[in-house]
């Protein structure tokens, strides 16, 4: 079956460090892979998507790269701000499947100043 | 602008009572899709369209119904049958992708229920 597998939250980072947040997935076929972010009391909003192996999808300095060797998609940014403070989550969605979306259960970042 | 649209903002519900959600987009999309999301937690697929006048059960449809009597619109009623409807509420729509599966879902910006 379908499911998507995200590191446990929160994190917590000093504004500028690294991030990264790791998603794994498992998928019949060939998935295309999202990262959603959520800010508080909003809806998600798309961050970036990549739809086939090895494709990079970027957006706002964040990026993730479609691994199928090791079945991944971790979103990286090389700075982070307080603004990015948020919950993020990674999806999947699979042909012939109604555009059906598997959704991971989101790690919420905490940036300080 | 395009978008999705949610109301109310803030729904309350009395025992024993039917509310109904209102999603509308004005995106041209043919699927659309009702949400639950529960504290700290991910999202699960309630009931989602792919067209009118056609809908199906998504993994917790028990509690709820909907109706898709035109392309925009897509109201979910949370009936007295669900016991535990406390919960934030997103509509989301997409353009058809059955064949191909790499659309993205847009979002509305979701409807807190709760319980008086």
């Amino acid at each position: 079956g379908n499911s998507v597998t995200q590191m446990e939250g929160p994190v917590t980072l000093s504004e500028e460090a690294f991030l990264t947040i790791n998603c794994t997935y498992t998928a019949t076929g060939y998935p295309s892979l999202f990262w959603y972010v959520q800010y508080p009391g909003e809806g998600l909003q798309l961050l970036l998507k990549a739809t086939k192996a090895d494709d990079k999808g970027s957006n706002k300095g964040f990026e993730a790269t479609y691994r199928k060797e090791t079945t991944s998609f971790h979103l990286e940014k090389g700075s982070v701000q307080v603004s990015d403070s948020a919950v993020y989550f990674c999806a999947l969605s699979t042909k012939y499947n109604f555009n059906k979306f598997y959704f991971g259960s989101g790690t919420k970042l905490n940036v300080k100043p | 602008d395009g978008g999705i649209t949610q109301s109310p903002k803030y729904l309350f519900r009395k025992e024993g009572q039917n509310v109904t959600l209102s999603c509308e987009q004005n995106l041209n999309h043919d699927a659309m899709y009702w949400y639950r999301q529960d504290p700290g937690q991910g999202l699960r697929l309630i009931y989602y369209s792919q067209i009118v006048n056609d809908f199906q059960k998504g993994d917790i449809a028990e509690g709820y119904s909907v109706s898709r009597e035109k392309k925009e619109s897509f109201p979910l009623t949370v009936t007295s049958a669900q016991k535990n409807p406390t919960a934030f509420y997103l509509c989301a729509s997409s353009i058809e992708a059955d064949r191909v599966g790499n659309q993205p879902q847009h979002f509305g910006d979701g409807t807190r229920l709760s319980i008086l």
